[in-house]
């Protein structure tokens, strides 16, 4: 599973694109990349996933660079309840997730 | 639709005792979790398991133990509790769906080992 760095905290002004960046140099070719994000103590939430294709759902969108060696999770419009620590992931199998320590996103007013 | 659900939400345990958390799912997915997050770090991976009758250890399987005897129980004991195992238990749920899948997380269950 490849191992995932991110950024430990950004700060991003509501109304305005959040970009956050995820790198995963160690990525092979059949493993997905998948953005998950935590409010408060919740559990993980789902956002998006990707192989090498761009993909865009109604909460975000996934940008993974040709050579797969990095990705940038956006949310296009941040509001304040996207404050959030959010995690990305790469793995091969249907199993073994495992997260690393994010990046906490806060939302400005 | 309950999704994952665990029980206990809270509990508190003294040193030396033993318990398990429980943990169900309704989704009929084939891939459960436990994770445990300590305040302010990630998550961590205890057991997983593919199928009812198969478990493996995660990144930290030391001192719990568990169980899958049907596709929709996963339980996590914990036996000798130390005050180290105090943090939040998370259990999960998957399923392979071609393209990638997607986890489903229950609300947590919050420990405290005095």
């Amino acid at each position: 599973d490849a191992k995932t760095t991110q950024p430990p905290s950004m700060d991003c002004a509501e109304g305005r694109a959040a970009n956050l960046p995820c790198n995963h140099s160690t990525i092979s070719g059949n493993e997905y990349v998948y953005w998950y994000r935590q409010i408060h103590s919740q559990g993980p939430q789902y956002i998006i996933h990707g192989l090498k294709n761009n993909e865009t759902n109604e909460m975000a969108s996934l940008i993974i660079t040709e050579d797969r060696k990095s990705s940038t999770l956006i949310l296009p419009h941040a509001t304040l309840r996207d404050t959030a620590v959010y995690y990305c992931i790469g793995t091969s199998g249907t199993y073994k997730y495992i997260f690393g320590t994010g990046t906490r996103l806060k939302v400005l007013a | 639709n309950a999704g994952v659900t665990q029980t206990p939400k809270f509990r508190i345990l003294k040193i030396g005792q033993s318990m398990t958390l429980q943990c169900t799912q309704d989704m009929n997915h084939n891939y459960m979790y436990w994770y445990r997050q300590d305040p302010g770090m990630g998550l961590k991976l205890i057991y997983y398991s593919v199928g009812a009758g198969i478990t493996d250890k995660g990144e930290v399987p030391n001192g719990y133990n568990v169980s899958r005897s049907t596709t929709e129980d996963f339980p996590l004991r914990l036996e000798l509790a130390a005050p180290s195992q105090t943090s939040v238990y998370f259990c999960a749920s998957s399923t392979w769906g071609g393209t990638g899948n997607t986890i489903y997380f229950g609300e947590g269950s919050w420990l405290t080992v005095v």
